[in-house]
């Protein structure tokens, strides 16, 4: 149990087009979901933490309006990357805690790499 | 920016036990510790996480000293497939907490 997938896993774009990065936790409700970026031979950097139904917040330093965040229900948060340019490619990788008291045990995806050309 | 230092980067042979260190010496009392994994180009993978109690579970045994200020992850019989980068956290026992992450321990398993 616990899986968060992502979609999709890579894509490649044309400088100035948004690209879109979904994230869903498969067998349960995630309250909140995080998103982080990673280049390479860096650790993560979390980028903003999402929670259905509001607004995400944002980490300083990230753009809000160039990082687009959508936590429409508990099961999927986007996160939509407009008017890419090279310096965005990167690994993307979403992560939700279940809530609810459970626990917060962080529930990782596979990742989605960007480039950016 | 993280509360957690870790040596960059640590070898074992396989087989044998892998202890990891960290430190958290500005940890608050209700932090817990937290220890991730994540395998070349893919997503981080949950460990094991504790208080102040010594933890274990089926992948791995967490140390915490008594002042809590640092603590040892052991995977007590390494194999290849555990060569990945490890992070060592810290962080509030909450859903809406969020995971900073440090630069990690690069954990190389030698045959």
């Amino acid at each position: 149990g616990a899986v968060v997938s992502q979609h999709p896993s890579w894509v490649i774009c044309k400088s100035g087009t948004s690209v879109k990065i979904e994230c869903r936790s498969l067998d349960f409700q995630a309250t909140t979901m995080f998103w982080y970026r990673q280049f390479p031979k860096q650790s993560l950097m979390l980028m903003a933490t999402s929670n259905e139904g509001s607004k995400a917040t944002y980490e300083q330093g990230v753009e809000k309006d160039k990082f687009l965040i959508n936590h429409a229900s508990l099961t999927l948060s986007t996160l939509t990357v407009t008017s890419a340019h090279p310096e965005d490619s990167s690994f993307y990788i979403c992560s939700a805690t279940r809530g609810g008291g459970l626990d917060n045990e962080q529930f990782f995806g596979p990742g989605t790499r960007l480039t950016v050309l | 920016d993280a509360k957690t230092t870790q040596p960059t980067s640590m070898d074992c042979a396989e087989g044998r036990a892998a202890n990891l260190p960290c430190n958290h010496s500005t940890i608050s009392g209700n932090e817990y510790v937290y220890w991730y994994r994540q395998i070349h180009s893919q997503g981080p993978q949950y460990i094991i996480h504790g208080l102040k109690n010594n933890e274990t579970n089926e992948m791995a045994s967490l140390i915490i000293t008594e002042d809590r200020k640092s603590s040892t992850l052991i995977l007590p019989h390494a194999t290849l497939r555990d060569t990945a980068v490890y992070y060592c956290i810290v962080s509030f026992y909450s859903s809406a907490s969020k995971i900073i992450f440090g630069s990690g321990t690069r954990l190389s398993i030698r045959p």
